[in-house]
């Protein structure tokens, strides 16, 4: 089954607990992403990469590294986690870019105390 | 920054009705998209337009685009229960690997 797969699905920690929450597609895909969503604010980007070993900004990263070392998988590191990072994450991917049709995973709610 | 805004931030409705939703934006587009989103699950992708089309269908779901207003619109008809969830536009403005989401609609139908 095409699917996008995020760990864990729920994690609670402490400020300053280095954490990494998992990504990986098994579509093939060339791009994939992280995204924040908060109440009111609908998703926000927070990288992306467009292929093995390239990533980019989006529009919330800091705080935040990513890292592309294999295609399928895309993993959301948070070295020093601060309560304001307290969120639900979302990885997806797509095909192509950006543009095109993603795929998210079913999410990752953080809880940072 | 926000690229799409939707309008209305909530609606309820009752099964059999059909429910319309908007998404306004700032700058030109490449294509614009409409995601469903279950209670905190991921998102599911409803249907893709292009800038260049005015109309597409899938299903019971009816989407228009208005580049002259920058502006898009959700209709599902025959709402079911089902149909509960939130609704979010997302815009592809060109630059490449942005897809930028509204807040949402969040739509209750009840039975």
């Amino acid at each position: 089954e095409a699917q996008v797969t995020q760990n864990p699905r729920y994690l609670i920690t402490v400020t300053g607990k280095k954490l990494t929450v998992t990504c990986s597609q098994n579509m093939n895909h060339e791009y994939m992403s992280w995204y924040r969503q908060d109440p009111g604010l609908g998703l926000r980007q927070i990288y992306y990469s467009m292929n093995v070993e390239v990533t980019d900004k989006g529009d919330v990263p800091e705080g935040y590294k990513v890292s592309r070392k294999e295609k399928r998988n895309f993993p959301l590191i948070l070295e020093s986690p601060s309560p304001n990072q307290t969120s639900l994450y979302f990885c997806a991917s797509s095909l192509g870019g950006g543009g095109e049709k993603l795929f998210f995973g079913s999410g990752t709610q953080l809880s940072v105390l | 920054s926000q690229q799409g805004e939707e309008d209305p931030q909530a609606l309820s409705i009752q099964e059999g009705e059909n429910a319309t939703m908007n998404c306004s934006y700032k700058t030109s587009i490449n294509n614009l998209q409409w995601y469903r989103q279950n209670s905190g699950r991921g998102l599911v992708h409803l249907i893709l337009i292009r800038s260049n089309e005015r109309e597409k269908h899938s299903g019971r779901l009816r989407v228009t685009l208005d580049t002259s207003k920058k502006s898009s619109s959700l209709l599902i008809t025959a709402s079911r229960a089902a149909d509960t969830a939130s609704y979010f536009c997302a815009t592809d403005a060109g630059s490449w690997g942005k897809l930028q989401f509204g807040a949402g609609t969040q739509v209750v139908v009840t039975p």
